[in-house]
């Protein structure tokens, strides 16, 4: 158990709805990272915070993608108008400690199925 | 040239067998390496880090070479539990901040 925790751990939508999925980081940690895997690929990175501040987003987190991380403690992840093409895996990383090195560890990620 | 790029398998190998694992990465900037171990519909775990003088962790050695950019990993004796896809990882820049940029992945299965 890395102390990455995320929910939900499943989740199943329509095309169109909104979702959000939550993580909660490895405690007094300031830096967390958002990532998506589909099938057969290895984990893509959409976004990184340090503390409250959204310090980079990648080219894949279109205008439907909104990540939040009020207070620098959990992060939240929103799709809106959900297509067939967002069902992945979305995965949540927090460094462990203080190393420079920048191991990151996972959470057990949100499985998204969009119908 | 895609950032990272491992082989592609799948190995099968038996039980006991040594197998090795091939990665190239094309940022001559990157500073931090790993390997990540994948089961299916799980997510990635940290294997080992990999450092420039190279590194040993019981059957598993990874090596590292910056001048050909080129990582590799090493598994010894296979167990029926390395069975798993394996993820070469680099930091994508010389920051310790930056994001991890995962290859495709590489999986292994250990037959009895």
């Amino acid at each position: 158990d890395t102390g990455v925790s995320q929910n939900p751990r499943h989740k199943i939508t329509k095309r169109g709805q909104n979702v959000t999925f939550r993580c909660d980081p490895i405690s007094e940690h300031n830096r967390l990272y958002w990532y998506r895997q589909t099938l057969g690929q290895g984990p893509e990175f959409l976004t990184y915070f340090q503390n409250e501040a959204q310090l980079e987003k990648s080219r894949l987190l279109s205008d439907r993608f909104s990540a939040e991380r009020p207070k620098g403690s959990f992060s939240t992840l929103e799709i809106q108008r959900t297509e067939q093409g967002d069902s992945a895996m979305y995965l949540c990383a927090s460094p462990l400690g203080r190393s420079s090195y920048n191991e990151q560890f996972f959470g057990p990620g949100t499985r998204l199925t969009v119908l | 040239r895609k950032e990272v790029e491992q082989d592609p398998g799948p190995f099968n190998v038996p039980e006991g067998a040594t197998v090795a694992f091939n990665c190239t990465y094309s940022n001559s900037a990157s500073q931090s390496f790993f390997w990540y171990r994948q089961d299916c519909r799980k997510e990635p775990k940290l294997l080992m880090s990999v450092y420039s003088s190279g590194n040993e962790d019981g059957r598993f050695t990874a090596q590292l070479n910056r001048a050909s950019q080129y990582i590799s990993l090493l598994i010894r004796d296979s167990k029926l539990s390395d069975s798993a896809t394996y993820l070469c990882v680099v930091n994508r820049d010389g920051g310790s901040q930056g994001n991890l940029i995962f290859g495709k992945g590489t999986k292994l299965s250990v037959k009895p």
